[in-house]
């Protein structure tokens, strides 16, 4: 069965810093790959994601995930945060023969400080 | 298009009382997931149907928790008796073999 891992529990950063937030997952067949964000006392809602094609995705509010196959990795990444980016952050993925399911990882909280 | 909807946004209830939470998918989805939110256990699907049909019922926590889809439009996630542990927020969300849309969860306290 798949598994996802986000090894940042919690980042905590100034504006304009840099973001990276670890994904890694654990099948090893064909997967769709998603980010989702939470923003506090929201819905998740969708960032970015990974069907085929180019492994570099660009998503919305400048986000970007780089799909590494051979790492098992989906790392995603900004260039300079924003206060407005404080929120949880959710990697998932989707794979395996007959099945839809969608597995979460555990969840990034980040917190961005002006 | 709406959005998934969901209803109650809250819910309060004792111990041992029924709660019944509902949701209507978004209008042409095919797929909806019951998710489960917690501090302590993050994200976990407790169930999911295709073309209203239950196909993976393994994330419910005990037989307490029942899901059902009666049409295209319409399922329910009931939990009987309720126990203090079931307090989460509870997400439904639906998808068309792509990205999921998620409602905005109803948040489920039991004292």
């Amino acid at each position: 069965a798949q598994s996802v891992s986000q090894h940042n529990h919690h980042v905590i950063l100034s504006e304009a810093a840099s973001l990276e937030l670890g994904c890694n997952y654990s099948y090893g067949g064909t997967v769709n790959l998603f980010w989702y964000v939470q923003y506090p006392g929201q819905h998740l809602q969708l960032l970015l994601k990974y069907f085929s094609g180019d492994p570099l995705v660009k998503g919305i509010k400048g986000f970007e995930a780089e799909f590494i196959k051979s790492k098992f990795s989906f790392n995603l990444r900004k260039p300079s945060v924003q206060w407005s980016d404080t929120a949880e952050y959710f990697c998932a993925v989707k794979g395996g023969l007959g099945t839809d399911k969608l597995i979460f990882g555990t969840g990034t909280r980040l917190q961005v400080f002006p | 298009d709406a959005g998934v909807i969901q209803s109650p946004r809250h819910e309060v209830t004792e111990m041992g009382q029924e709660v019944t939470l509902r949701c209507k998918p978004i209008s042409g989805h095919d797929y909806l997931f019951w998710y489960r939110q917690t501090m302590m256990r993050g994200l976990e699907l407790l169930i999911y149907f295709n073309n209203n049909v239950p196909i993976d019922d393994s994330g419910m926590p005990e037989d307490r928790f029942s899901a059902k889809m009666p049409n295209a439009s319409f399922s329910t996630l009931k939990i009987q008796p309720s126990e203090p542990r079931d307090s989460a927020v509870y997400f439904c969300a639906s998808s068309d073999r792509g990205e999921l849309f998620f409602g905005e969860g109803s948040r489920l306290t039991v004292l």
